[in-house]
């Protein structure tokens, strides 16, 4: 069974610290890893991995994919209260096309 | 562009009462999914349909749960009778399809949430 597993479940902090959010996963013809936001809503897209050791930026956040040791890191640099949320780790795989979500890391960033 | 429009955005009804969620993917998509989503945890796929045909429910269940996608487009999802578990919110996305030229990305609708008393 195709199986994605997130760490920590729930991480607190202080404005301005760093944040490594960890996500492994066991799963069969893996195509893509994802990373999405949610708030208080749907939630909203991050990154997409396929490649490994290439790591993708988007101002304070940054990703990387490691498919030998099948997991991937989400790093958030000098937090902000509105980096408070729940962060989602999901795997696209071929067979069935199907996206498989981890149960998520949900970030406090205090001020 | 729109995006994954979902009604109603909340609901309350009593357990073995019925529900019924719509969803409206963004225009030319093939692929839609449902997802439910329990407090605390991450998103459980439901359904997932390509075009009008499914392509995935082995996680539905159907004694209770039934869903469909008439002329491809738009998708209803039905709660009959409901039970107390299923209070979650229930989420739809779509895609552009998950071939060659698709990205793989998942856009997501704001989500029905169901509460069960």
């Amino acid at each position: 069974e195709d199986k994605v597993v997130q760490s920590p479940l729930s991480l607190v902090v202080h404005e301005g610290d760093t944040v490594t959010l960890n996500c492994s996963y066991e799963v069969t013809n893996f195509r893509s890893l994802l990373w999405y936001k949610q708030e208080k809503k749907a939630p909203t897209f991050l990154f997409m991995l396929t490649s490994s050791g290439i790591e993708k930026k988007s101002g304070r956040l940054s990703s990387i994919l490691d498919k030998k040791e099948l997991f991937s890191i989400l790093n958030i640099t000098a937090t902000q209260t509105g980096d408070s949320a729940i962060y989602l780790c999901a795997v696209l795989t071929n067979y069935g096309q199907n996206f498989v979500f981890g149960p998520g890391t949900r970030l406090s960033v205090l001020p | 562009e729109a995006g994954v429009a979902q009604s109603p955005r909340y609901k309350i009804i009593e357990k073995r009462q019925s529900v019924a969620f719509w969803c409206n993917p963004i225009s030319g998509h093939a692929t839609l999914y449902w997802y439910q989503q329990i407090l605390g945890q991450g998103p459980k796929l439901l359904i997932q349909f390509q075009n009008n045909g499914v392509v995935d429910d082995s996680q539905l269940p159907k004694d209770r749960f039934s869903a469909e996608r008439l002329k491809g487009v738009d998708s209803t999802l039905k709660i009959q009778p409901a039970k107390l578990e299923d209070s979650a919110v229930y989420l739809c996305a779509s895609s552009l399809g998950t071939g060659k030229l698709s990205t793989g990305e998942l856009f997501f609708g704001e989500g029905s949430r169901l509460t069960v008393l």
